[in-house]
């Protein structure tokens, strides 16, 4: 298996929903990560896992919080969402980045209403 | 500050041309360099990766390049397709970035019938 796979594929949530992304890869790899993207831009870094724990957090708003049961297995929780915070939103993985490089999902639409 | 650039933005040329995507990176600690394509509303699909102590990398009609001394790294597309338009982006492990992903703006590529 080479895959990271995300669900949904698809989400429409209101400003007052709770909803939760998940992630799952089961390639072995120890290095898990969260990335937004808006149309036209590239993906912007939002949280690393690195062993289970969170090693990285670039200043994203406490309305999103990251979750890693697991080294399989990546979630993400939202809650009081924004409509700006309508974006595509991709998983990564990898063992090593500096060496391996990274794997992506094929990401979660997600539109806040 | 550690930038990856892409240059064009974009990139429109008849089917059967050969064309050439180009990347520049600021860090020259580099430790490996990826190259991506993205359909519209889709995830992310790892084309190349190129180690730090290579020139180049091929897969079919692919070709990547790199040369750490000049901070550039281009991807050669051999008798383009309709089929291979799409986003590429050009994304860098560099030095600085603890080990993270730096990602270009992307060139957008449409090959015309």
């Amino acid at each position: 298996d080479t895959e990271v796979t995300q669900t949904p594929k698809h989400l429409v949530m209101g400003m007052t929903n709770k909803k939760s992304l998940k992630c799952e890869q089961h390639m072995g790899h120890r290095a898990m990560y969260w990335y937004k993207q808006k149309a036209k831009k590239p993906p912007e870094l939002m949280f690393v896992y690195s062993y289970e724990k969170l090693s990285i957090n670039e200043s994203v708003p406490s309305r999103f919080s990251p979750e890693c049961p697991n080294s399989s297995l990546l979630n993400l929780h939202l809650h009081a969402l924004q409509p700006e915070d309508s974006a595509l939103y991709l998983c990564a993985s990898s063992q090593d980045g500096r060496v391996y490089g990274y794997t992506f999902g094929s990401g979660t639409r997600l539109t806040v209403v | 500050k550690q930038e990856v650039t892409q240059i064009p933005a974009a990139l429109s040329v008849p089917e059967g041309e050969n064309l050439v995507l180009n990347c520049s990176f600021t860090d020259s600690a580099i430790y490996n360099l990826q190259w991506f394509r993205q359909d519209p509303g889709k995830g992310l699909t790892s084309l190349l990766l190129i180690q730090s102590s290579q020139r180049e990398q091929t897969s079919g009609r692919l070709n990547a390049s790199l040369d750490k001394s000049s901070g550039r790294s281009t991807l050669y597309i051999a008798a383009s397709q309709p089929g291979d338009s799409a986003t590429y982006l050009c994304a860098g492990t560099l030095g600085g970035s603890q080990g993270n992903l730096i990602f270009g703006k992307g060139t957008k590529l449409s090959v015309k019938p």
